[in-house]
């Protein structure tokens, strides 16, 4: 079946401007994370949603990140005010029960480039 | 929060030759799973080792675990050159799944 999909996989915007980046996740997996990762570093985590909820939020960078998922499906993370610093790829993983249980399936990420 | 931490940072071999890396976790956890990156773009899983396990194999990996010193090692038999690649391992506890966080992982290079 189809894996997990991100849009857009590339994306420049002028600092300042709202971006919206969308993953998609494979059918019926309830677990659904996303993941920040710059030129040459590990990942960072960002934040994690079981179902619709997201009971950690706690990586999210500032108050200029926000992300939600609706129908136990669909999610979109949301940064606001872009700065040059937000210039990074942008992972979204799924899981079907989340990883205590199951392994985690990525997207291919979307490339962010803030000038 | 978890994390697993690999070593070596970078790791150069020729095709052929083996390449071993380790993970060294925190946690008591109920998994461990390793993953291969390519290009700075998704992760892809390899493996997934239980707690009660002690060993496992998938083709050319062998991947062990030895829950008394915190540690896991994946080791890649006859390497390639599509072997090229960052490696990461990902400790999984018992508790909830949130925040699960991957180290800096380990850069092997094959060379021809």
């Amino acid at each position: 079946g189809a894996g997990v999909s991100q849009s857009p996989s590339n994306k420049v915007t002028e600092k300042g401007k709202d971006v919206e980046l969308r993953c998609d996740p494979i059918s019926g997996h309830t677990a659904l994370y996303w993941y920040r990762q710059s030129l040459g570093q590990g990942l960072e985590f960002l934040i994690y949603f079981q179902g619709n909820s997201a009971p950690d939020k706690s990586g999210l960078p500032s108050d200029r990140f926000s992300a939600e998922r609706t129908g136990g499906s669909v999610s979109t993370l949301t940064i606001q005010r872009t700065q040059q610093e937000d210039s990074a790829v942008y992972l979204c993983a799924s899981s079907l029960r989340g990883a205590n249980n199951s392994p985690l399936h990525f997207g291919n990420g979307t490339r962010l480039t803030v000038t | 929060s978890q994390q697993g931490e690999e070593d070596p940072q970078a790791l150069s071999i020729q095709e052929g030759e083996n390449a071993t890396m380790n993970c060294s976790y925190k946690t008591s956890i109920n998994n461990l799973q390793w993953y291969r990156q390519n290009s700075g773009r998704g992760l892809v899983h390899l493996i997934l080792i239980r707690s009660n396990e002690r060993e496992k194999h998938s083709g050319r990996l062998r991947v062990t675990l030895d829950t008394s010193k915190k540690s896991s090692s994946l080791l890649i038999t006859a390497s390639r050159a599509a072997d090229t690649a960052s490696y990461f391992c990902l400790d999984s506890n018992t508790g909830t799944a949130s925040k699960l966080t991957f180290g800096t992982g380990t850069r092997l290079q094959v060379t021809l």
